[in-house]
């Protein structure tokens, strides 16, 4: 139990272009799902997160007109970058959380922006 | 802005020797998570600790959270090659509500 999935898993898109990723819990609903992103030889920081049915909350320093957020149902949650460029090619990670405490990782997303 | 410094961020043993990660923060947190993450993938969870002074065993690894709830460490025993890879330590202030705030990983190689 507790699998999270993430689609695609590699993208490569030209700048200017926007980009969707998607991230569903496959066998358990997740009111609250987390972005992340983790650049190479770092580790993971936490961008957002997704609320259900309820707009996302961004930490500081992510700019929420640029990484748009949709949790439109309890198994799914959507991350759009818009406008890419060069430096938003990263890895990122999205996770849900089945029970209290516990948050499963889904298998990431590489994004290059050429 | 919590921070969890982990050390040390290195580490090469040869297989059969023991070694001991730390996790330590200035803050307390409600829950502290210990993930295994190979290269191109998403962190896999091995364990999460909630109360003070709580040790875990996992097979060769054994897990301990601070009586404050400031720190916790992964110590591992007789260490394997299949051991090689990413730690990294998690912290949440809250429960399964909170993002996770992620020390900055331990890269372990277990030489044979």
């Amino acid at each position: 139990g507790a699998v999270v999935s993430q689609h695609p898993s590699r993208v490569i898109c030209k700048s200017g272009t926007s980009v969707k990723i998607e991230c569903r819990s496959l066998d358990f609903q997740a009111t609250t799902m987390f972005w992340y992103r983790q650049f190479p030889k770092q580790s993971l920081m936490l961008m957002a997160t997704s609320n259900e049915g309820s707009k996302a909350t961004y930490e500081q320093g992510v700019e929420k007109d640029k990484f748009l957020i949709n949790h439109a149902s309890l198994t799914l949650s959507t991350l759009t970058v818009t406008s890419a460029h060069p430096e938003d090619s990263s890895f990122y990670i999205c996770s849900a959380s089945e029970h209290i405490y516990e948050q499963y990782f889904g298998p990431g997303t590489r994004l290059t922006v050429t | 802005t919590q921070l969890l410094e982990q050390s040390p961020q290195f580490l090469s043993i040869q297989e059969g020797e023991n070694l001991t990660v730390y996790c330590n923060s200035s803050s307390v947190f409600s829950s502290l998570q210990w993930y295994r993450q190979e290269p191109g993938e998403g962190p896999v969870l091995l364990v999460t600790v909630v109360t003070g002074g709580e040790v875990k065993k996992l097979k060769r690894l054994t897990f301990q959270f601070g009586d404050a709830r400031k720190d916790s460490s992964l110590h591992i025993t007789a260490a394997q090659p299949g051991d090689t890879g990413l730690y990294l330590c998690a912290g949440a202030q809250g429960g399964g509500a909170d993002g996770l705030t992620f020390g900055k990983g331990t890269h372990l190689i277990i030489q044979p």
